[in-house]
């Protein structure tokens, strides 16, 4: 166990169909980074949160918005899907710099693997 | 912007050869490196990092350095087992662009090693 938790670990939905995928961070870690990863675009940064505000923006699609709650926990919501969509879903957690000795660096979950059918 | 490009796979070796695994960068920082490795049908594990330049990161007898003047950060084996099949991730973190930690992934390299 990485200290990361992601629910659920699978998810079948339909076309046009909303989820979430929430993720619960390391004790202690105010980061919470979430990553798509696909048979066709790899491993591609979605979106950060530190402390519950937004702190970086990647490839996330507009259908797509996420959030970080008081109690650290994220959730990403995954609006009017399409087959590209299924994919692989990880989120990581660090503290606010991880790079730092004794940083710890970062921590990812096991993922949600997201399949629209 | 910063990005990583790492060798196409899949790489297939014999058990007991020696890996390389190629992975080059382009940051406008001064970025930290990392491998990370990924077994069937589980999460990222860290493998190793560097953090500046000429650093060697080493953990279970893989090892990569740091090298600044050539951008690039391979990853090596001298001799690989059959436990070692799995995906390999090289990126980094480069804070500098915008003051995020974020990782930039390679697009991964698939490593099975034949007994």
């Amino acid at each position: 166990d990485s200290g990361v938790t992601q629910t659920p670990k699978h998810l079948i939905t339909a076309t046009g169909q909303r989820v979430t995928l929430r993720c619960s961070p390391r004790s202690g870690d105010l980061s919470v980074y979430w990553y798509q990863q696909s048979l066709d675009q790899g491993l591609q940064f979605l979106i950060q949160y530190y402390n519950g505000e937004e702190r970086a923006k990647g490839n996330i699609l507009e259908r797509f918005s996420a959030q970080q709650f008081p109690d650290l926990h994220s959730e990403l919501n995954l609006s009017s899907l399409e087959l590209g969509d299924s994919a692989l879903y990880f989120c990581a957690s660090s503290k606010l710099r991880p790079l730092d000795r004794g940083g710890d660096g970062y921590t990812f979950g096991s993922g949600t693997r997201l399949t629209v059918v | 912007g910063n990005s990583v490009t790492q060798m196409e796979g899949p790489v297939t070796l014999s058990e007991e050869a020696f890996l390389t695994i190629n992975c080059t960068y382009t940051a406008t920082g001064y970025p930290s490196l990392f491998w990370y490795v990924q077994y069937p049908g589980e999460g990222l594990q860290l493998l190793l990092k560097a953090t500046k330049a000429d650093d060697k990161g080493s953990n279970k007898g893989f090892e990569a350095t740091y090298r600044k003047e050539t951008t690039s950060f391979h990853l090596e084996k001298g001799s690989v087992q059959v436990s070692d099949s799995a995906v390999y991730f090289c990126a980094l973190s480069d804070p500098s662009e915008d003051s995020s930690y974020k990782l930039i992934f390679g697009s991964g390299t698939r490593l099975l090693v034949r007994p």
